[in-house]
């Protein structure tokens, strides 16, 4: 497929817990986000990877969320020592800013719900 | 919070009704952009108008952007009841090297056959 994929698509686990989502985002697209939508919120920004660049992590929530792209293409986000308040749906987009027009459209992948018992 | 608002935040019209929301935000912008998200999960991009354009047209929707009011609107003319979904406008960050999105609250749509 052409889109983006991200795995697990749910995940239960439990308080305490470690747990890792992954995207795979689309090919040749350079920049890579992850956004956490909690229940009946909007987007929240997370992260931000842009080829070979520092990542902006600006918007991780806690020193327990980490995240890493290997090989420029993709993803892990981690979540340590997981909280009930972690519980939400996990979007990755990616896309491939160009030229000219550097915010590019975004494409979402299907997202991971997370939930934290 | 850089966060932009939409109203309404729920809608409940007929099939073949149009179906409008708004959106404001609070910074200057490149371009403004709609998305929609069925059932919680994904998003999927609708259309995206430029901060030199004032209005933009992709089938059935139209947009309309005025920045000195910083804000938008999305009509959604005849709607169909797979036009049941959550829509959210979202504004690129402005300057620096992250082009992560600003989302709005969101409008729920609820079209009713």
């Amino acid at each position: 497929g052409a889109g983006v994929s991200q795995s697990p698509s749910n995940k239960v686990t439990e308080k305490g817990k470690d747990v890792e989502l992954r995207c795979d985002p689309i090919s040749g697209h350079t920049a890579l986000y992850w956004y956490r939508q909690s229940l009946g919120q909007g987007l929240e920004f997370l992260i931000y990877f842009q080829g070979n660049s520092a990542p902006d992590k600006s918007g991780l929530p806690s020193d327990r969320f980490s995240a890493e792209r290997t090989g420029g293409s993709v993803s892990t986000l981690t979540i340590q020592r997981t909280q009930q308040e972690d519980s939400a749906v996990y979007l990755c987009a990616s896309s491939h800013p160009s030229g000219s027009v550097p915010y590019n459209e975004q494409f979402f992948g299907p997202g991971t719900r997370l939930t934290v018992l | 919070s850089q966060q932009g608002e939409e109203d309404p935040q729920a809608l409940s019209i007929q099939e073949g009704e149009n179906a409008t929301m708004n959106c404001s935000y609070k910074t200057s912008i490149n371009n403004l952009q709609w998305y929609r998200q069925n059932s919680g999960r994904g998003l999927v991009h609708l259309i995206l108008i430029r901060s030199n354009e004032r209005e933009k047209h992709s089938g059935r929707l139209r947009v309309t952007l005025d920045t000195s009011k910083k804000s938008s609107s999305l009509l959604i003319t005849a709607s169909r009841a797979a036009d049941t979904a959550s829509y959210f406008c979202a504004t690129p960050s402005y300057g620096g090297a992250t082009n992560k999105l600003i989302f709005g609250t969101g409008t729920l749509l609820a079209v009713q056959p």
